[in-house]
């Protein structure tokens, strides 16, 4: 079984700062891990995920994330935010694809509001 | 990409009434399917799992006689909320994959369907 926990359920921030929002996993095995983006009254968007490889992963609209497999964190970065950031983000894990049907049975954190003022 | 396509996006139904929400990958054969729940302010809870073809899995806690799943095409899926009652009332979202595609790395989500019951 897997969890994910998302530190901060609100990060306000004003327009142009750097912000970090912090997710850590618990699993028994290893997991691709993911970063969605949900605007109000909207579906998931995917900003970026981790499969293997490079520990530092850029997606869209500018955000990077980093996997840190001993500390079993995967923080959602952006140097310069916008106001249209903001939005609820997600941080999901899944096992990894092994062939069967069960992949992409995911496992959300709990969401982290990110708030941009001008 | 990928495009999910879900309708309706709003749905208000009288209690007692059943309501169904349908699931759609407009170019790919997702021939496994997710149903998740998202109620106000918390995150999104997987409901079942759908295979086309094969009988859904729903989730611990998840009354499969109340939440109707038909999966009966790779390119279809749909959700039947029975005897909807008010505490039924949330956004519903689906996601698709395919598992046969080699680029099979992510599930990718229709836009959400919000249910209120009156």
């Amino acid at each position: 079984a897997q969890s994910v926990t998302q530190l901060d359920s609100q990060v306000p921030v004003f327009e142009e700062a750097p912000v970090e929002l912090r997710c850590n996993y618990s699993s028994s095995v290893s997991v691709y891990l993911f970063w969605y983006v949900q605007y109000p009254n909207q579906g998931l968007q995917l900003l970026l995920k981790y499969l293997s490889g490079s520990t530092l992963v850029k997606g869209i609209n500018g955000f990077e994330a980093e996997f840190n497999k001993s500390q079993t964190s995967f923080h959602l970065r952006k140097p310069s935010v916008h106001i249209s950031d903001t939005a609820e983000y997600f941080c999901a894990v899944t096992p990894p694809n092994a062939g069967g049907t069960s992949y992409g049975k995911l496992t959300f954190g709990q969401g982290t509001i990110l708030t941009v003022h001008p | 990409g990928a495009v999910v396509s879900q309708h309706p996006s709003r749905v208000i139904c009288k209690s007692g009434t059943s309501v169904k929400i349908e699931c759609r990958s407009l170019d790919f054969q997702a021939t496994t399917m997710f149903w998740y729940r998202q109620f106000p302010k918390q995150s999104l809870m997987l409901m079942a799992t759908s295979n086309e073809g094969s009988k859904a899995t729903y989730e611990q806690g998840v009354e499969k006689d109340k939440f109707l799943i038909n999966h009966a095409s790779l390119t279809l899926s749909t959700l039947t909320v029975t005897s909807a009652h008010p505490e039924d009332s949330s956004f519903y979202i689906c996601s698709a994959r395919d598992p046969t595609s080699r680029g099979d790395t992510e599930a990718f989500f229709g836009q959400g369907t919000r249910l209120t019951v009156v």
